[in-house]
């Protein structure tokens, strides 16, 4: 079964709303989790390391006040896109892994649309 | 700043054809590690290499990790329709933290 759980899997929104995407990990706690951004047919871009606890790392070229990151709770990650425009339609996708360095467990991805 | 190149971008194959995909870092590696992303969904895990110029085989998979860490690649013998989808590879941050860094993949086609 899944080890990591990402809800929702689809969502359309209106331009100008926030839109709250889960990660959660099932069976093991997680104090970093990663979000990633996929365009059609494209690699998995890092946009940021949930760090449970302290503030997120964004990767360069992120903005944090766009893509706001929680991470309350050792198997629990949150990544709202506030304000959403258009251009933010995309595929977000998180990822968490038991040790560092070892197997990356993914979510099965959000697909947002906004309108 | 970091990079994880993959060649061919795209490979569109008879089924039963052979499959290859490499894998190369801008960076020495610890590690690489493969996955498996079929169309719609997320990347699944595949194999981790560690030792340099280890290989290591599943089944009709066969990866390898280069001698100075830095390249890496993965063949598939006899390709099934099964096999469809896109190859990433992918290696740790050099800033030593959790961060894995993409390859640009590899979408494979295989025709029936």
């Amino acid at each position: 079964g899944a080890v990591v759980s990402q809800h929702p899997s689809r969502v359309i929104c209106k331009s100008g709303t926030s839109v709250k995407i889960e990660c959660r990990s099932l069976d093991f706690q997680a104090t970093t989790m990663f979000w990633y951004r996929q365009f059609p047919k494209q690699s998995l871009m890092l946009m940021a390391t949930s760090n449970e606890g302290s503030k997120a790392t964004y990767e360069q070229g992120v903005e944090k006040d766009k893509f706001l990151i929680n991470h309350a709770s050792l198997t629990l990650s949150t990544l709202t896109v506030t304000s959403a425009h258009p251009e933010d339609s995309s595929f977000y996708i998180c990822s968490a892994s038991r040790q560092k360095y070892t197997e990356a467990f993914f979510g099965q991805g959000t697909r947002l649309t906004v309108v | 700043g970091q990079q994880v190149m993959q060649i061919p971008q795209y490979q569109h194959v008879q089924e039963g054809e052979d499959f290859t995909t490499y894998c190369n870092s801008s960076t020495t590696l610890s590690n690489i590690q493969w996955y498996k992303q079929r169309p719609g969904g997320h990347p699944v895990f595949l194999i981790q290499l560690v030792k340099s110029g280890e290989v290591k085989k599943q089944k009709r998979l066969t990866f390898q990790f280069g001698e100075a860490k830095k390249n890496s690649s993965l063949h598939i013998t006899a390709t099934q329709t099964t096999d469809v989808g896109t190859y990433f590879c992918a290696g740790p941050g050099v800033d030593s933290s959790y961060k894995l860094i993409f390859g640009s993949g590899t979408r494979l086609l295989v025709r029936p």
